[in-house]
């Protein structure tokens, strides 16, 4: 069935340092969402990304789709102790998300 | 708006006892996805209702669990009997449309010993 790999599992970074998350898929894919999911909590949709090549902000936040289709990548900069948590990737089949591994960002201030 | 809603928030049964988990979505949301982490894995799909018909109930783990959403508001999955392998978090998520951001409850944790 579809999977999607994520890379790195665990990051640690000093606050202020960059991070980005890479998400692979080994077939084509029509959209990819991405959510973040705080220490003991649920996970919060961050965007969607549908179009080839797209590429989307939200503040520090940067969301890249490959021209394939294929992966995916978060880039936050400037992290800050607030982007703690586990951010991770997951294609929708009609409504099935299909999560990636995750990464697990923690941040030392 | 209300988001959604699970109870309990967290379950510590024993192996072979029965546990029912409910969501409430949030108002208005036709769609309804159940979903499990168990721990040290990815967040895994178990089924997606469309009101009150199950749309994919492909990752259901086994006849063990049932759901089912009669009225096609609220859900319920039961566990019965409970494996030790059935530990995790299980979460409901609701979306307007297909395809469109599903927003997730905030998960039962549930312990089976």
């Amino acid at each position: 069935g579809q999977q999607v790999m994520q890379i790195p599992q665990y990051q640690h970074v000093q606050e202020g340092e960059d991070f980005t998350t890479y998400c692979n898929s080994s077939t084509t894919l029509s959209n990819i969402q991405w959510y973040k999911q705080r220490p003991g909590g649920h996970p919060v949709f961050l965007i969607q990304l549908v179009k080839s090549g797209e590429v989307k902000k939200q503040k520090r936040l940067t969301f890249q789709f490959g021209e394939a289709k294929k992966n995916s990548s978060l880039h936050i900069t400037a992290t800050q102790t607030t982007d703690v948590g586990t951010y991770f990737c997951a294609p929708d089949l009609w409504g099935k998300l299909i999560f990636g591994q995750g990464t697990e960002l923690s941040v030392k201030p | 708006e209300a988001g959604v809603t699970q109870f309990p928030s967290h379950s510590v049964i024993e192996k072979g006892q029965t546990v029912t988990l409910r969501c409430d979505p949030i108002s208005g949301h036709d769609n309804l996805y159940w979903y499990r982490r168990v721990m040290g894995k990815e967040i895994k799909f178990l089924l997606h209702f469309v009101k009150e018909s199950k749309q994919d109930e492909s990752g259901m783990p086994n006849n063990r669990f049932l759901a089912e959403r009669t009225g096609g508001t609220y859900s319920t999955l039961k566990v019965q009997p409970a494996e030790l392998e059935d530990s995790g978090v299980y979460f409901c998520a609701s979306s307007l449309q297909v395809r469109e951001t599903q927003y997730f409850g905030p998960g039962t944790r549930l312990l089976v010993l």
